[in-house]
């Protein structure tokens, strides 16, 4: 009864690839977030969905492209990827109304060789 | 390993000391707070939130203290245990729709047995 999973755990691909990374999260949750964790450690939003609509958008090249299905799911899709997107990257989800805590999910480690 | 060339602020504690994690957050209009616990290989666990309303709360074995006047948080932890070692993340909830989340740069805790 995993809360928020994603898939896959490890991806290791080519430069120039086309690779997507799935999120689900089973609490009922209204809102999804996306974010890169670098090599340093830092913690940076990329994108949120509330009720499948893209309510944050950061500075992020548009190579990423985040989907919404439904409001358990979104999917990042990544294209034409670089060295420089080699991370970590972590799904989680909140209820925005309860303006509370969002949690994570266990993370996809992206290497680009 | 995974901490090669990783400059992380560390504390070291022995184990059954209290530990106190430090952070300084950017924007007086925040309103709610988070810590957050990463073990290695693993996504950001909630530990405890504060709101601004409050200038302490108590978990179990945690304390957070909230100054909003020098703009201060910090985590409290009792009786420090090895499970406890990992990287501990402030995060700021910047107010307004969109729930957007400011992560601290993270202090690594090391508990020496």
């Amino acid at each position: 009864d995993t809360a928020v999973s994603q898939t896959p755990k490890y991806l290791v691909t080519q430069m120039g690839n086309d690779k997507s990374i799935k999120c689900e999260q089973n609490l009922g949750h209204d809102t999804m977030y996306w974010y890169k964790q670098d090599s340093k450690k830092f913690l940076k939003i990329m994108f949120s969905y509330n009720n499948k609509e893209l309510i944050i958008n950061e500075t992020v090249p548009n190579r990423f492209s985040p989907k919404s299905p439904d409001k358990a799911h979104l999917n990042l899709h990544i294209n034409s990827l670089e060295l420089g997107d080699s991370a970590v990257y972590f799904c989680a989800s909140s209820q925005v109304a309860l303006s509370g805590p969002q949690y994570f999910g266990p993370g996809t480690r992206l290497t680009v060789l | 390993g995974e901490s090669v060339g990783l400059h992380l602020p560390t504390l070291s504690v022995q184990e059954g000391d209290n530990s106190i994690i430090n952070c300084a957050y950017s924007n007086s209009a925040s309103d709610y707070f988070i810590w957050y616990k990463q073990e290695s290989g693993k996504g950001p666990q909630f530990i405890i939130d504060i709101r601004s309303n409050m200038d302490k709360r108590q978990g179990q074995r945690v304390t957070v203290l909230l100054n909003k006047t020098v703009k201060h948080l910090s985590l409290q932890i009792a009786a420090t245990q090895p499970g406890d070692s990992a990287v501990y993340f402030c995060a700021e909830n910047m107010g307004g729709a969109t729930n957007k989340l400011i992560f601290g740069t993270g202090t690594l805790l090391a508990v020496q047995p």
